[in-house]
This record gives C-alpha cells, structure tokens and sequence, in this order.
C-alpha cells in the first residue's frame, strides 16, 4: 500500500522568505502522480502543483516549486518570496497511474509571519 | 465556469440516525470522489464514482455508501450515524483519466 509522510506538523517563516516543505512516499509503482495541496482557513482544497513520475524535470508554478527525486521517494516543495495568503495546511499528496484515488500525507501548518 | 459545489455546508444529526451530502460538479466532469477529514485521521478517501459507476473504494465500513446520477451529481450516504464520523466531507471532481481532482468547499458533519 501507498503512504505519504510529511514529517513536519508545523512550520512558520517570515514574509518574503523561501520556505521548504517535506513529504516522502513509498510506492512499488512505476508510474504515479504527485501532488501539493493548499488548504487554507477557509477550508477548500486548492492544488498548488503537480508531478508526473515518468518526468525528471521538477514542475514549477509561479513562486511555487518541487524538488522531485524519484530514486529517493522525496517530493519536497519550495515556496519562495512567501506572502501572507500563503499560510495554510499544505498536503502532499499520491495518485497511482490509471487509479482516481489521492491518497495524502497528514499536512504541514504553515505560518507565514508579518 | 461554476467549482463543485457542496450542499449542505453544515449538519448536526444524532447518533443513530443516517445523513445524505450532496456534490455537484464541475461541468464537463464525469469522476467524483468523497474523502472524509478528521484532526486524527486527516485525509481518507471513501470512494470514486465515473459515469454514474463506483470505480474505486477506500477502506470504510458498509454504513458509508454513495451514487451518481446520470448528470454526474453524486450523493453519499451514512448511515446509523457514530460520534466518529463527525468530520469534514470533501468532494472532488474532475474529468477523470488522472486529471488533477477540484475541491469543494465540503460538508462539516457534527454528530451529538
């Protein structure tokens, strides 16, 4: 069976700083999706970037990165130039290839301080 | 165009009784699935439904159990209702084939 396993419950950053967050998986498969998800206080679920497993080049979106390596089932996310409405609970994310089931990690708090 | 949109936003039942959620959602998309979030357990998946059929389930008991019709609306069910399964009920849409899943803005069940 998938897990995913963020290994920092909480995490807090001033303003305008780059912050990296964790997230480690354990999958026999091959070929897979990996996602990063925001969820805000206002509580609904906003992807923030996704990784194909079968690509070696790490996705980017605007401020937000991944630093994909597959070898090591590490799929960490760096958020630079962080801005207030960037706090949240941060999931990452699982989806085996052919298979519309995400399964998450347990999230990461972040704060991002004024 | 319009998110997935999740009725009711909030709900109070009592032990015992049974609940059914509504999830309308993205035009155009024919997969929907249901994750139950809890502060303990976090993010769970219930199950997947594409063209009104269950595809993918996830590892919870018989109470817990859904449809979708042919508009793709999908509709879950709980029934006999424990203090356990007051959580947040998160439904996803999206075109299917491993495209990436849109949240709405979920259920919050509270049972008393």
């Amino acid at each position: 069976a998938q897990t995913v396993t963020q290994s920092q419950p909480e995490m807090s950053v001033q303003e305008a700083e780059t912050v990296t967050l964790s997230c480690t998986y354990d999958t026999s498969e091959s070929n897979y999706y990996l996602f990063w998800y925001k969820q805000p206080p206002s509580r609904q679920m906003i992807l923030v970037i996704r990784q194909e497993a079968y690509k070696q080049q790490n996705a980017t979106e605007n401020r937000f990165s991944v630093n994909f390596q597959k070898a090591a089932k590490s799929f960490s996310l760096k958020i630079s130039d962080s801005q207030l409405g960037d706090t949240a609970m941060y999931f990452c994310a699982f989806m085996k290839h052919k298979i519309d089931k995400i399964i998450f990690g347990k999230g990461t708090r972040l704060h991002i301080l004024p | 165009k319009a998110g997935v949109t999740q009725t009711p936003r909030y709900l109070i039942k009592t032990r015992g009784q049974q609940v059914t959620l509504s999830c309308s959602p993205i035009s155009g998309h024919r997969s929907v699935s249901w994750y139950q979030q809890t502060p303990g357990q976090g993010l769970q998946f219930l199950f997947e439904y594409f063209s009104e059929t269950q595809r993918n389930k996830g590892n919870f008991p018989g109470r817990f159990s859904g449809r979708q019709f042919s508009n793709s609306r999908s509709e879950m069910n709980v029934s006999t209702l424990e203090l356990g399964d007051s959580a947040l009920y998160l439904c996803a849409s999206s075109p299917g084939q491993e495209q990436p899943q849109h949240f709405g803005d979920g259920t919050r069940l509270s049972i008393l």
